[in-house]
């Protein structure tokens, strides 16, 4: 089938720390795995995106790193700052070339 | 570079009513995708067309449908509205198919109340 489960749904952490939200996927053929933040009230938007022949990506302070054996991927924020407080959604590309998105994860950073 | 557009932005409608929602792309982009956002539910894929034909089907009743026009606009409809389509209504556009080479740019949506 075609899934994509996200955890946690909430996520609290304090200013500083490192925030990780997990997923896995059904497809085994999906190969593209982009990252969404959507702000409250705004549009979700790309900050990160991985392939499935590379196993780990980072853009200062956010990476993205695949599993592929295990159908997993991960994006790992360090250094959390209040301006990171926003729902973020994984997403996977399946083999009939949809990108199917996980359920999401509010994060709060609390200052 | 214009973003990608979404009208109306808000929409209130009747139960039983039907609704056409606008969305056109990014210039250059031949590629529109549509998800229906609830909370809870995160982003639920409705369709994606790609060059006027339909690529994608997500797991909606035949009341949800689409097209897409020879200039990359695509429009969506919603016929005999329930309750339970209230939703934010979000379009993506991308250069190719499932967002493969450079990801989705959304619109800001279409809120849908029906009541």
């Amino acid at each position: 089938g075609e899934n994509v489960e996200q955890h946690p749904s909430t996520l609290s952490v304090q200013e500083g720390d490192s925030a990780v939200i997990k997923c896995t996927y059904s497809d085994s053929a999906s190969n593209y795995f982009p990252w969404y933040k959507q702000e409250l009230g705004k549009r979700p938007q790309l900050i990160i995106d991985i392939r499935s022949n590379v196993g780990e990506k980072k853009d200062q302070r956010i990476a993205v790193t695949l599993n592929k054996t295990a159908k997993h991927f991960s994006l790992h924020i360090t250094e959390t700052q209040p301006e990171d407080s926003a729902v973020y959604f994984c997403a996977a590309r399946v083999n009939t070339d949809k990108l199917i998105f996980g359920t999401g994860t509010r994060l709060q950073v609390f200052p | 570079k214009a973003g990608v557009t979404q009208t109306p932005r808000y929409l209130i409608k009747t139960r039983g009513q039907q609704v056409t929602l606008s969305c056109s792309p990014i210039s250059g982009h031949r590629s529109v995708s549509w998800y229906q956002q609830t909370p809870g539910q995160g982003l639920q894929f409705l369709f994606e067309y790609f060059s006027e034909t339909q690529r994608n089907k997500g797991n909606f009743p035949g009341r949800f449908s689409g097209r897409q026009f020879s200039n990359s606009r695509s429009e969506m409809n919603v016929s005999t509205l329930e309750l339970g389509d209230s939703a934010l209504y979000l379009c993506a556009s991308s250069l190719g198919t499932g967002g493969i080479n450079y990801g989705y740019t959304f619109g800001s949506g279409t809120r849908l109340t029906v009541v």
